[in-house]
């Protein structure tokens, strides 16, 4: 069974088009996290819900939003895509911050023409 | 800074056994996690280690040495499916996870 569910799992967009990635979860975890991978390289935070607290990562560009409406549901926003931002975004979940394991979902591969 | 330093890629028989290095340097110590991702697809959690020695979960082992700053994975038996990368995380003083770039383990028959 699914706990972390990406959609859709494959993105193609347009340069500057904004677009919106989902996440959802059941497995009633309190922490949230979207990353970004490109190709063989570690993936990168770009920021984390605890509960409804939103923490940014200080190098995540401006052009990169997220809202988590409720526990089960997070929403990553790129604003006006480049095509730097071509890339795997992952979103994981933990059921806490300090120590628990990290749940990967399938991830969505966007791609930006 | 932060630095987790894993070898870029490693190639091993089918059924043999291979040992997959991490050393870090991070800022605080909170437990260091392995997992696997297989091309295209998300990372999966193999391992965590948060005291020294040796834990064992089937086919694989992860150890761990805190005060050389040096963990590694190793995988036994190996099979054709194991050809993944392998990332090394560590848990930081801030409870943020400080990722490796992986290693790429291919598999040979």
């Amino acid at each position: 069974d699914a706990m972390v569910i990406q959609n859709p799992r494959y993105q193609v967009t347009q340069f500057g088009k904004p677009v919106t990635l989902s996440c959802s979860q059941t497995l009633n975890h309190n922490v949230m996290y979207w990353y970004q991978q490109k190709s063989s390289q570690a993936p990168k935070l770009l920021f984390h819900y605890y509960d409804k607290d939103f923490n940014n990562e200080a190098d995540t560009p401006d052009n990169f939003q997220s809202r988590r409406p409720n526990t089960s549901f997070c929403f990553l926003d790129i604003r006006s895509p480049g095509l730097g931002d071509a890339a795997m975004y992952l979103c994981a979940t933990s059921r806490d911050r300090e120590t628990d394991t990290q749940y990967f979902g399938p991830g969505t591969r966007l791609t930006v023409l | 800074g932060q630095n987790i330093d894993q070898p870029t890629e490693m190639t091993a028989t089918e059924g043999a056994i291979v040992q997959i290095n991490c050393t870090y340097q991070t800022s605080g110590f909170n437990g260091l996690f392995w997992y696997q991702q297989h091309a295209g697809e998300a990372p999966t959690f193999l391992s965590y280690n948060v005291l020294d020695g040796l834990e064992e979960k089937g086919r694989f082992s992860s150890f761990l040495s805190r005060s050389k700053g040096y963990s590694y994975l190793l995988l036994k038996e190996l099979q054709m499916k194991d050809s993944a990368s392998y990332l090394c995380a560590v848990m930081d003083s801030n409870y943020q996870l400080i990722w490796g770039a992986g290693t790429k383990l291919i598999i040979k028959p």
